[in-house]
């Protein structure tokens, strides 16, 4: 079965520091992999994706994620954060097929402090 | 813009009630989830549909039905609320395929 493990649940880190979010999964088939967000209060946002070819993937406000697949690991980075990136990131993976069932990791929040 | 509108974004009901979580997209998306999202658990699966009146059991189904009479509204029923099924319930729907999921903003209900 597949599997998703976020090893941090919390990230402290200060503003323009850089920082990276682990995320490793588990399954014997191809995987599509995800990175969403969640900002207090909201429902879940993609931030961005795996799906096929480049294994650098990279989102619009300067979050990348790189798919291993050696290490079968998907972490999420940033050069330099703000204090609006403070919210809890999910990791996410599915098998594909028609009903693309999403797998969710227990989230890691990332405070961002001044 | 494209929306998934869940009805409610905090409800309070008693123990015992008959309690309706209502979900509805507006991007003709053939697949439809219901989630519930509790601290250090992340998000689990209770139910998805992959059509209309078709239904599948997630990973915690016990004390849940759905219903999805209607392509674009997708139901999560607590038939006799309990006080563990406190939590943030999340409605999510996408196309077939693996384009990922679009979430509503998510009800918080509280079972007293």
């Amino acid at each position: 079965a597949q599997s998703v493990t976020q090893l941090d649940s919390q990230v402290p880190v200060f503003e323009e520091a850089p920082v990276e979010l682990r995320c490793n999964y588990s399954s014997s088939v191809s995987v599509y992999l995800f990175w969403y967000v969640q900002y207090p209060n909201q429902g879940l946002q993609l931030l961005l994706k795996y799906l096929s070819g480049s294994t650098l993937v990279e989102s619009i406000n300067g979050f990348e994620a790189e798919f291993n697949k050696s290490q079968t690991s998907f972490h999420l980075r940033k050069p330099s954060v703000h204090i609006s990136d403070t919210a809890e990131y999910f990791c996410a993976v599915t098998v594909g097929g028609a009903t693309n069932k999403l797998i969710f990791g227990t989230g890691t929040l990332l405070a961002v402090q001044p | 813009d494209v929306k998934v509108t869940q009805s409610s974004r905090y409800l309070v009901k008693r123990t015992g009630e008959k309690v309706f979580l209502e979900c509805v997209q507006d991007m003709d998306h053939e697949n439809m989830f219901w989630y519930r999202q509790d601290p250090g658990l992340g998000l689990r699966l209770i139910y998805f549909s992959y059509d209309v009146k078709m239904k599948e059991k997630g990973d915690i189904p016990e004390g849940y039905s759905v219903s999805r009479e209607k392509k674009e509204r997708f139901s999560l029923i607590l038939e006799s609320a309990s006080t563990n099924q406190t939590s943030m319930y999340l409605c999510a729907s996408s196309l077939a395929g693996a384009n990922g999921y679009t979430f509503g903003s998510g009800t918080r209900l509280t079972v007293v």
